[in-house]
């Protein structure tokens, strides 16, 4: 079966600027989860979609960001605008549903200058 | 909230050594625990989960509720291992599901 596909998988921008990374999750996968992953960090979970609606968005910061999973697909996940400390990967992933395995993209490394 | 601590940031055996990366986390409740794995310029995978109670590739790990542990191990390392491990926890006892990540173990196993 086809993987979690991201795009774009890098991305540098000036700060002050807004960028969008996009998601596809495997077919049949309710739920979708957003990471933002620093250098040298763990993943950290910014929001989660069960279907289109949203179960968890606690450590997003709705000032600059938001996010969207239209008919429970795919997903878009926005910044604007863009600060230095946004610099990170970004990573896309999927499961069946909450508590099950996830299923990650490649991730987008985004770099704010 | 929930907490999940790796104190190790970095691990070096010998092969054939046994390896054992260190997972802590802190939830009062029912967790799903996980050790995720990347490989270099590989995507973030699932090696195990403790629900499953399987051994991957010769890893095991067992959730110590008393002391709220769940520590990776293998008796021998082999070079293929090398790699950076992640102990991830979900709750249960939500819809959500929540998942919480540790800063990651980079292990390497040296010829």
């Amino acid at each position: 079966e086809a993987g979690v596909a991201q795009s774009p998988r890098y991305k540098i921008i000036e700060k002050r600027q807004s960028v969008a990374f996009w998601c596809n999750p495997i077919s049949g996968h309710a739920t979708l989860y957003w990471y933002q992953q620093i250098l040298g960090q763990g993943p950290k979970l910014l929001i989660q979609f069960q279907n289109n609606g949203v179960v968890d968005d606690s450590q997003l910061p709705k000032d600059r960001f938001s996010a969207e999973r239209l008919k429970g697909v795919d997903s878009t996940l926005k910044i604007q605008p863009a600060k230095l400390e946004d610099s990170a990967v970004y990573l896309c992933a999927s499961s069946l549903g909450g508590g099950n395995e996830q299923f990650f993209g490649p991730g987008t490394r985004l770099t704010v200058l | 909230a929930q907490r999940v601590t790796q104190p190790e940031k970095l691990l070096s055996v010998f092969k054939g050594a046994p390896v054992e990366l260190k997972c802590n986390y802190s939830y009062s409740g029912s967790p799903e625990l996980f050790w995720y794995v990347q490989y270099s310029r590989q995507r973030l995978q699932l090696l195990l989960r403790h629900i499953s109670r399987e051994s991957i590739k010769g890893f095991t790990a067992d959730l110590n509720k008393g002391e709220t542990s769940f520590h990776l191990k293998k008796p021998f390392a082999q070079e293929e291992d090398s790699a950076m491990y992640y102990c991830a926890l979900s709750l249960l006892n939500t819809n959500a599901g929540k998942s919480t990540f540790g800063d990651g173990t980079t292990l390497t196993v040296k010829p």
